[in-house]
Protein backbone atom coordinates (compact mmCIF):
# COMPACT_ATOMS: atom_id res chain seq x y z
CA UNK A 1 0.00 0.00 0.00
CA UNK A 2 1.62 3.21 -0.86
CA UNK A 3 1.82 5.69 1.31
CA UNK A 4 3.62 9.14 1.90
CA UNK A 5 4.24 9.78 5.70
CA UNK A 6 4.43 13.00 7.05
CA UNK A 7 4.59 14.12 10.44
CA UNK A 8 3.62 15.37 13.03
CA UNK A 9 -0.02 14.90 12.66
CA UNK A 10 -1.14 17.69 14.59
CA UNK A 11 0.93 20.79 16.01
CA UNK A 12 -0.38 23.53 18.29
CA UNK A 13 2.39 26.65 18.44
CA UNK A 14 2.20 29.97 19.45
CA UNK A 15 2.82 32.48 17.28
CA UNK A 16 6.36 33.45 16.43
CA UNK A 17 7.87 30.04 16.72
CA UNK A 18 9.61 27.90 14.56
CA UNK A 19 7.79 24.93 12.95
CA UNK A 20 8.89 22.26 10.99
CA UNK A 21 7.22 19.64 8.86
CA UNK A 22 8.36 16.26 7.27
CA UNK A 23 7.67 14.39 4.49
CA UNK A 24 9.02 10.72 3.66
CA UNK A 25 8.01 10.13 -0.12
CA UNK A 26 7.35 6.46 -1.29
CA UNK A 27 10.10 6.53 -3.51
CA UNK A 28 11.80 10.03 -3.40
CA UNK A 29 12.88 10.25 -6.99
CA UNK A 30 9.99 12.31 -8.57
CA UNK A 31 8.34 15.22 -8.35
CA UNK A 32 7.21 16.31 -4.44
CA UNK A 33 4.67 18.95 -3.92
CA UNK A 34 3.40 20.78 -0.83
CA UNK A 35 0.34 22.21 -0.42
CA UNK A 36 -1.55 23.70 1.83
CA UNK A 37 -5.25 23.09 2.65
CA UNK A 38 -7.85 25.78 3.92
CA UNK A 39 -11.50 26.47 4.32
CA UNK A 40 -11.37 29.97 2.24
CA UNK A 41 -8.52 29.09 -0.29
CA UNK A 42 -9.01 25.19 -0.71
CA UNK A 43 -5.63 23.76 -2.22
CA UNK A 44 -2.74 25.97 -2.64
CA UNK A 45 0.20 25.10 -3.97
CA UNK A 46 3.86 26.39 -1.75
CA UNK A 47 6.38 24.61 -4.02
CA UNK A 48 7.49 21.44 -5.22
CA UNK A 49 10.64 19.94 -5.95
CA UNK A 50 11.69 17.47 -9.31
CA UNK A 51 14.90 14.70 -8.23
CA UNK A 52 15.34 16.51 -5.02
CA UNK A 53 15.55 19.69 -7.02
CA UNK A 54 13.89 23.29 -6.40
CA UNK A 55 11.27 23.66 -9.22
CA UNK A 56 9.06 26.19 -7.93
CA UNK A 57 8.32 27.91 -4.85
CA UNK A 58 6.19 30.80 -6.05
CA UNK A 59 3.45 29.65 -3.79
CA UNK A 60 5.41 30.29 -0.36
CA UNK A 61 5.85 33.76 1.27
CA UNK A 62 9.54 34.03 0.62
CA UNK A 63 9.72 36.05 4.02
CA UNK A 64 9.04 33.11 6.79
CA UNK A 65 8.94 29.96 4.78
CA UNK A 66 11.51 27.44 3.32
CA UNK A 67 11.17 24.50 2.03
CA UNK A 68 14.33 21.81 1.19
CA UNK A 69 14.79 18.09 0.18
CA UNK A 70 18.02 17.37 1.97
CA UNK A 71 17.73 13.86 0.61
CA UNK A 72 15.71 11.73 -1.85
CA UNK A 73 13.76 10.12 1.42
CA UNK A 74 12.95 14.01 3.62
CA UNK A 75 11.68 16.44 2.33
CA UNK A 76 10.68 19.26 4.74
CA UNK A 77 8.66 22.40 4.86
CA UNK A 78 9.84 25.61 7.48
CA UNK A 79 7.99 28.47 9.04
CA UNK A 80 9.94 30.91 10.99
CA UNK A 81 8.22 32.99 12.19
CA UNK A 82 5.13 31.57 12.53
CA UNK A 83 1.58 33.46 12.48
CA UNK A 84 -1.80 32.39 13.09
CA UNK A 85 -2.93 33.01 9.30
CA UNK A 86 -0.55 30.34 8.71
CA UNK A 87 -3.06 27.98 10.58
CA UNK A 88 -3.93 25.16 8.14
CA UNK A 89 -3.50 21.75 7.05
CA UNK A 90 -0.52 21.09 5.11
CA UNK A 91 0.17 18.36 2.76
CA UNK A 92 2.94 16.41 0.89
CA UNK A 93 1.93 15.00 -2.18
CA UNK A 94 4.44 12.84 -4.39
CA UNK A 95 3.77 12.02 -8.26
CA UNK A 96 5.46 8.99 -9.55
CA UNK A 97 4.83 6.81 -12.85
CA UNK A 98 3.29 4.23 -10.84
CA UNK A 99 0.92 5.75 -8.22
CA UNK A 100 0.29 9.01 -9.57
CA UNK A 101 -0.23 11.88 -7.41
CA UNK A 102 -0.41 10.54 -3.92
CA UNK A 103 -0.80 12.60 -0.75
CA UNK A 104 0.30 12.34 2.92
CA UNK A 105 -2.03 11.55 5.34
CA UNK A 106 -1.27 15.75 5.94
CA UNK A 107 -0.17 18.37 9.13
CA UNK A 108 -2.42 19.89 10.90
CA UNK A 109 -0.92 23.08 12.48
CA UNK A 110 -2.56 25.61 14.77
CA UNK A 111 -0.98 28.78 15.55
CA UNK A 112 -1.92 30.60 18.54
CA UNK B 1 -2.25 29.28 -14.98
CA UNK B 2 -4.71 26.92 -14.91
CA UNK B 3 -7.58 27.50 -13.35
CA UNK B 4 -10.40 25.30 -11.70
CA UNK B 5 -14.00 25.93 -11.20
CA UNK B 6 -15.93 23.35 -9.52
CA UNK B 7 -19.59 23.30 -8.69
CA UNK B 8 -21.44 22.91 -6.62
CA UNK B 9 -19.79 22.99 -3.29
CA UNK B 10 -22.49 20.73 -1.30
CA UNK B 11 -24.51 17.86 -3.00
CA UNK B 12 -27.56 15.97 -1.17
CA UNK B 13 -28.65 12.86 -2.35
CA UNK B 14 -30.51 10.36 -1.17
CA UNK B 15 -29.01 6.86 -1.11
CA UNK B 16 -29.18 4.49 -4.30
CA UNK B 17 -29.60 7.90 -6.46
CA UNK B 18 -27.05 9.29 -8.51
CA UNK B 19 -24.72 12.35 -8.00
CA UNK B 20 -22.80 14.26 -10.68
CA UNK B 21 -20.33 16.79 -9.87
CA UNK B 22 -18.76 19.39 -12.38
CA UNK B 23 -15.90 21.48 -13.02
CA UNK B 24 -14.18 23.66 -15.25
CA UNK B 25 -10.83 24.36 -16.57
CA UNK B 26 -9.18 27.33 -18.48
CA UNK B 27 -6.05 25.80 -19.99
CA UNK B 28 -6.95 24.39 -23.38
CA UNK B 29 -3.94 22.54 -23.23
CA UNK B 30 -4.62 20.49 -20.27
CA UNK B 31 -4.08 17.13 -20.57
CA UNK B 32 -4.68 15.10 -17.18
CA UNK B 33 -7.50 15.21 -14.92
CA UNK B 34 -8.12 13.43 -11.48
CA UNK B 35 -10.39 13.42 -8.82
CA UNK B 36 -10.07 12.89 -5.06
CA UNK B 37 -11.96 11.95 -2.59
CA UNK B 38 -11.51 13.21 1.07
CA UNK B 39 -12.69 11.74 4.20
CA UNK B 40 -12.57 13.76 7.39
CA UNK B 41 -8.92 13.80 8.80
CA UNK B 42 -7.56 12.36 6.25
CA UNK B 43 -5.71 13.12 2.69
CA UNK B 44 -7.61 13.36 -0.53
CA UNK B 45 -7.00 10.17 -2.44
CA UNK B 46 -7.12 9.64 -6.14
CA UNK B 47 -10.61 7.68 -6.90
CA UNK B 48 -10.47 8.37 -10.51
CA UNK B 49 -8.62 9.95 -13.55
CA UNK B 50 -8.55 10.79 -17.27
CA UNK B 51 -6.36 12.06 -19.87
CA UNK B 52 -7.12 14.32 -22.63
CA UNK B 53 -6.87 11.35 -25.39
CA UNK B 54 -10.05 9.76 -23.64
CA UNK B 55 -13.71 10.88 -23.65
CA UNK B 56 -14.88 8.61 -20.82
CA UNK B 57 -13.68 6.67 -18.35
CA UNK B 58 -15.49 4.12 -16.19
CA UNK B 59 -14.50 2.01 -12.70
CA UNK B 60 -17.24 0.42 -11.28
CA UNK B 61 -20.64 3.02 -9.92
CA UNK B 62 -17.71 5.56 -10.52
CA UNK B 63 -17.05 7.36 -13.86
CA UNK B 64 -15.77 10.45 -15.58
CA UNK B 65 -16.77 12.41 -18.74
CA UNK B 66 -14.08 14.83 -20.25
CA UNK B 67 -15.13 17.71 -22.91
CA UNK B 68 -12.40 19.19 -24.53
CA UNK B 69 -13.68 21.46 -26.74
CA UNK B 70 -15.94 23.05 -23.89
CA UNK B 71 -12.98 22.07 -21.29
CA UNK B 72 -15.44 20.77 -18.53
CA UNK B 73 -15.36 17.29 -17.32
CA UNK B 74 -18.09 15.74 -14.74
CA UNK B 75 -17.41 12.92 -11.82
CA UNK B 76 -20.55 10.64 -11.98
CA UNK B 77 -21.22 8.58 -9.07
CA UNK B 78 -24.34 5.73 -9.63
CA UNK B 79 -26.35 3.68 -7.27
CA UNK B 80 -24.64 5.88 -4.01
CA UNK B 81 -24.07 4.85 -0.56
CA UNK B 82 -23.59 6.53 2.79
CA UNK B 83 -19.39 6.03 2.45
CA UNK B 84 -19.68 7.98 -0.63
CA UNK B 85 -20.04 10.79 1.41
CA UNK B 86 -16.80 12.71 1.59
CA UNK B 87 -15.52 16.21 -0.09
CA UNK B 88 -14.61 15.50 -3.31
CA UNK B 89 -12.13 17.15 -5.73
CA UNK B 90 -11.62 17.32 -9.17
CA UNK B 91 -8.37 19.16 -10.60
CA UNK B 92 -5.74 19.47 -14.10
CA UNK B 93 -2.42 19.67 -15.26
CA UNK B 94 -1.82 21.99 -17.80
CA UNK B 95 0.40 20.52 -20.71
CA UNK B 96 4.20 21.07 -19.79
CA UNK B 97 3.17 21.46 -15.86
CA UNK B 98 3.90 19.31 -13.32
CA UNK B 99 1.78 20.62 -10.46
CA UNK B 100 -2.20 19.72 -10.45
CA UNK B 101 -4.85 23.14 -9.87
CA UNK B 102 -7.31 21.78 -7.47
CA UNK B 103 -11.28 22.80 -7.52
CA UNK B 104 -12.82 23.95 -4.44
CA UNK B 105 -14.44 21.07 -3.58
CA UNK B 106 -17.74 19.34 -3.33
CA UNK B 107 -19.10 18.46 -0.18
CA UNK B 108 -21.44 15.38 -1.16
CA UNK B 109 -23.86 13.75 1.78
CA UNK B 110 -25.83 10.61 1.05
CA UNK B 111 -29.04 10.41 3.11
CA UNK B 112 -29.82 6.79 3.89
Amino acid sequence: DARVTQTPRHKVTEMGQEVTMRCQPILGHNTVFWYRQTMMQGLELLAYFRNRAPLDDSGMPKDRFSAEMPDATLATLKIQPSEPRDSAVYFCVEDSANYGYTFGSGTRLTVV
Amino acid sequence: GENVEQHPSTLSVQEGDSAVIKCTYSDSASNYFPWYKQELGKGPQLIIDIRSNVGEKKDQRIAVTLNKTAKHFSLHITETQPEDSAVYFCAARGAGSYQLTFGKGTKLSVIP
